[in-house]
């Protein structure tokens, strides 16, 4: 019920295409779902999150969709650039007795090509 | 704005051989955890540590073992290093309690030989 399932493991578009990772989860206390954008030897750091309460949210070419019903969410990235070609990684968030856990999905390995 | 710092960002260990992974926070963040990261396999919870003064195992706590020092640092230590730890190995905070964002650092890479 941990788990965090992530797909594809790698995707290759093309500059000015849309990439789309997609993401499911089992436990339904999860309540805070961010994604987390790693280069070459950097560690994550955050891209965009969102809590259950909306099914969008966009900050610029980024844009999570949330399916509640479905547990499932997803990352798109429109007129996706070369720069944009890093790993990407789901995560699902919940509030246990000791503070706030994270579960990671496997991540996916984005390219973008020029 | 230094965040979160780990040292050493790299080191090579022999079968057998301890050694501690340190990382520090300047955020004032409650919340510090130690993940590893395997190709293929995400980010790993190792430890964390809800608060200053409590830590708590993680999904892969097995041949680890962490302080929580003060506020500010928490360290790993592996007591007797084994080849399936060798990994990536970050650490990262967060202001806890619900708050969000998870802040890592650039991470320790490990390799036992």
């Amino acid at each position: 019920q941990q788990q965090v399932k992530q797909s594809p493991q790698s995707l290759i578009v093309q500059k000015g295409g849309i990439s789309i990772i997609n993401c499911a989860y089992e436990n339904t206390a999860f309540d805070y779902f961010p994604w987390y954008q790693q280069f070459p030897g950097k560690g994550p750091a955050l891209l965009i999150a969102i809590r259950p309460d909306v099914s969008e949210k966009k900050e610029g070419r980024f844009t999570i969709s949330f399916n509640k019903s479905a547990k499932q969410f997803s990352l798109h990235i429109m007129d996706s650039q070369p720069g944009d070609s890093a790993t990407y990684f789901c995560a699902a968030s919940m509030r246990d007795n000791y503070g706030q856990n994270f579960v990671f999905g496997p991540g996916t390995r984005l390219s973008v090509l020029p | 704005n230094a965040g979160v710092t780990q040292t050493p960002k790299f080191q090579v260990l022999k079968t057998g051989q301890s050694m501690t992974l340190q990382c520090a926070q300047d955020m004032n963040h409650n919340s510090m955890y130690w993940y590893r990261q395997d190709p293929g396999m995400g980010l790993r919870l190792i430890y964390y540590s809800a608060s200053e003064g409590t830590t708590d195992k993680g999904e892969v706590p097995n041949g680890y073992n962490v302080s929580r020092l003060n506020k500010r640092e928490f360290s790993l230590r592996l007591e007797s290093a084994a080849p399936s730890q060798t990994s990536v190995y970050f650490c990262a905070s967060s202001r806890g309690q619900g708050a969000g964002e998870l802040f890592f650092g650039e991470g320790s890479r490990l390799t036992v030989l």
